[in-house]
């Protein structure tokens, strides 16, 4: 079945650095989603991406899709403790099954 | 209201037991979800439905089994319980895109 590949599987930066977090697939996507789960919570969506090269910004979050549609970013500029976590990203398989994936842990030192 | 409800939240049993999930979500989405979180933070999809049926089945243990008396609702019921199922199991629903997680019931085998 489909599979999303996410890197790094952690990540720790000092606070005020960036961050960015990586997703590839070996198919086509139809789209792409990104998650985040605090520590002891549960994941919360933060955007969809749906069109080829597409950005999107919330904030110090930034959202980008690449052109062939396989690969995926989320990019956190000049990180905050609050930005601790896992995020994930995930992708629709056929059948609508939402599949993740490994997700990158980050921590934030002060 | 919570839109995705899961009880309970802890759940501690014996090995060999048999113990039940309950999830609601008060959405109205069409799809439901069962995901099992390890402790290394992987989300693995186990069960899908959309309006009453199966849509994905992944290769879990046939001791785990979804049942879903309304599109409202996805129970996960687990039969002879073993260490290894251990872990975090969210429930969630969606309707097209973003999915809504339920708060997550903690199971631990002893």
């Amino acid at each position: 079945g489909q599979q999303v590949m996410q890197i790094p599987q952690y990540q720790h930066v000092q606070e005020g650095e960036d961050f960015t977090t990586y997703c590839n697939s070996s198919t086509t996507l139809s789209n792409i989603q990104w998650y985040k789960q605090r520590p002891g919570g549960h994941p919360v969506f933060l955007i969809q991406l749906v069109k080829s090269g597409e950005v999107k910004k919330q904030k110090r979050l930034t959202f980008q899709f690449g052109e062939a549609k396989k690969n995926s970013s989320l990019h956190i500029t000049a990180t905050q403790t609050t930005d601790v976590g896992t995020y994930f990203c995930a992708a629709n398989q056929a059948g609508t099954a939402l599949i993740f994936g490994k997700g990158t842990t980050l921590s934030v030192s002060s | 209201d919570t839109a995705v409800s899961q009880t309970p939240k802890y759940l501690v049993t014996q090995m060999g037991n048999d113990k039940s999930i309950k999830c609601e979500q008060n959405l109205g989405h069409d799809t439901m979800y069962w995901y099992k979180q390890d402790s290394k933070k992987f989300l693995k999809i186990m069960f899908s439905y959309n309006n009453k049926e199966l849509i994905i089945n992944e290769t879990v243990p046939n001791r785990f089994s979804p049942k879903s008396p309304d599109k409202a609702h996805l129970n996960l019921h687990i039969n002879s319980l073993e260490l290894g199922d251990s872990a975090v199991y969210f429930c969630a629903s969606s309707l097209d895109s973003e999915a809504f997680f339920g708060q997550g019931t903690r199971l631990t085998v002893v």
